[in-house]
């Protein structure tokens, strides 16, 4: 199985800069992950997959990048809406989640 | 617009059985593969199981291998889980969710609201 770890497991930042946020995959997936936005009480978000392809409706200040083993998850211009929290998913061979980052004012 | 709705959560004790079901609209149903997607409290979300577009290849969890089985009535548009021998670490919100292609899991396009399933005595 392939063990997706996230880092930092928590983030605090404040409306207007910038958070980087890192997923390490165990092997060689290539491209395949995607990143998701899950905020209480409802249901989880695709934000990213092909590891930097905004899925519909996202807005360009999500952008991820990596391939291989490193992945990022940027979100510019942090906005209210953005604190949640944040989970990479490998389904480059089956698929796992990382344990989330949260994304803290 | 595309649609999931869970149904079929419930309060159960351990070692009893449940069936959840999801029924999709908006989409071309049988041209996706599906997925449940669990969330425990206070943990984070894990993969459960999957089936592709036609129904032909199902995916699962070695951490519920053997208790659940996927399926899919493609005439109904409906994905069901059902989960045997059930205890209480199965106890999550339990969502559907929607391939964004038609074989193997992932990435998960659209998500359904959840059912919540208890395990307790």
């Amino acid at each position: 199985e392939i063990v997706v770890t996230q880092s930092p497991a928590t983030l605090s930042v404040s409306p207007g800069e910038t958070a980087t946020l890192s997923c390490r995959a165990s092997q060689n997936i290539g491209p395949s992950l995607a990143w998701y936005q899950h905020k209480p009480g409802q249901a989880p978000r695709l934000l990213i997959y092909g590891a930097s392809t905004r899925a519909t409706s996202v807005p360009a200040r999500f952008s991820g990048s990596g391939s291989g083993t490193e992945f990022t998850l940027t979100i510019s211009s942090l906005q209210s809406e953005d604190f949640a929290v944040y989970y990479c998913q490998q389904y480059g061979i089956w698929t796992t989640f990382g344990q989330g980052t949260r994304l803290d004012i | 617009e595309v649609h999931l709705l869970e149904s079929g959560g419930g309060l159960v004790q351990p070692g009893e059985s449940l069936r959840l079901s999801c029924v999709g609209s908006g989409f071309n149903f049988q041209n996706y593969g599906m997925s449940w997607v669990r969330q425990a409290p206070g943990k984070g979300l894990e993969w459960v199981s999957a089936i592709t577009g036609g129904g032909l290849s199902t995916y699962t969890a070695d951490s519920v291998n053997g208790r659940v089985t996927i399926s899919r009535d493609n005439s109904k548009n409906t994905l069901f889980l059902q989960m045997n021998s059930l205890r209480a670490e199965d106890t999550a919100i339990y969502y559907c969710v929607k391939d964004m292609y038609s074989g193997s899991p992932g990435p998960f396009e659209i998500w359904g609201q959840g059912t919540m399933v208890t395990v307790s005595s």
